[in-house]
């Protein structure tokens, strides 16, 4: 069974400019999850996806935040413009539903100059 | 006080040591923990869940004392490949509340 991928790996951007990270979860995963991931810190969850409804953004900052998941299984994340502070791994999870394991991507790199 | 607080590390046992890592959450409505495991620039993948009971799998054994609001880790016989960061993960409230994670605590283990 695969994984759940994200794209890209890596990105390196200047400060001001758009980026957007993709995730395909694992198939029939209802559940999807985009954290964030600062150095030396534990996962913080930005978005909760069940299906293609988001049922937490408390924590996404919304003037420069967004996601969609327009079908249900693939999602994408959006930030413009790109801060300095916003340099970090962005890891996406799924689950079959809110009570499983949840099940982390490899991650993106983002490195704000 | 932090939601979910772990020892701050990092530990370093040599091969074959016992290790115990510690947590505490904030939250009493907290259901369900975790310990994840997070290798070096990788993603975090689950190692256990935790039981009121407490549980153990193979040299592994995890405790939780809901009154004290706290949960441990042990580590027996240590090896190389353990090395790594331990995440202490518990849910945010409720059933299906999300998932917290601890700072996590390096461990490193050496011949």
């Amino acid at each position: 069974e695969a994984g759940v991928v994200q794209s890209p790996r890596y990105k390196i951007i200047e400060k001001k400019q758009p980026v957007a990270f993709w995730c395909n979860p694992i198939s029939g995963h209802n559940t999807l999850y985009w954290y964030r991931q600062n150095l030396g810190q534990g996962p913080e969850l930005l978005i909760r996806y069940e299906n293609e409804e988001a049922v937490d953004d408390s924590q996404l900052p919304k003037d420069r935040f967004s996601a969609e998941r327009l079908k249900g299984v693939d999602s994408t994340l959006k930030i413009q413009p790109a801060e300095l502070g916003d340099s970090a791994v962005y890891l996406c999870a799924s689950n079959r539903d809110s009570y499983n394991e949840q099940f982390f991507g490899p991650g993106t790199r983002l490195t704000v100059l | 006080r932090k939601e979910v607080e772990q020892d701050p590390g990092p530990f370093n046992v040599p091969e074959g040591a016992t290790v115990a890592f510690n947590c505490t959450y904030s939250n009493s409505a907290s259901q369900s923990f975790f310990w994840y495991r997070q290798d070096c620039r990788k993603e975090p993948k689950l190692l256990m869940s935790v039981y009121s009971s407490g549980n153990e799998d193979g040299r592994f054994t995890a405790q939780l004392n809901r009154a004290s609001q706290y949960i441990s880790l042990l580590i027996r016989d240590s090896k190389l490949s353990d090395s790594a960061t331990y995440l202490c993960v518990v849910n945010s409230g409720g059933s299906q509340g999300n998932l917290i994670f601890g700072k996590g605590t390096k461990l490193s283990v050496k011949p």
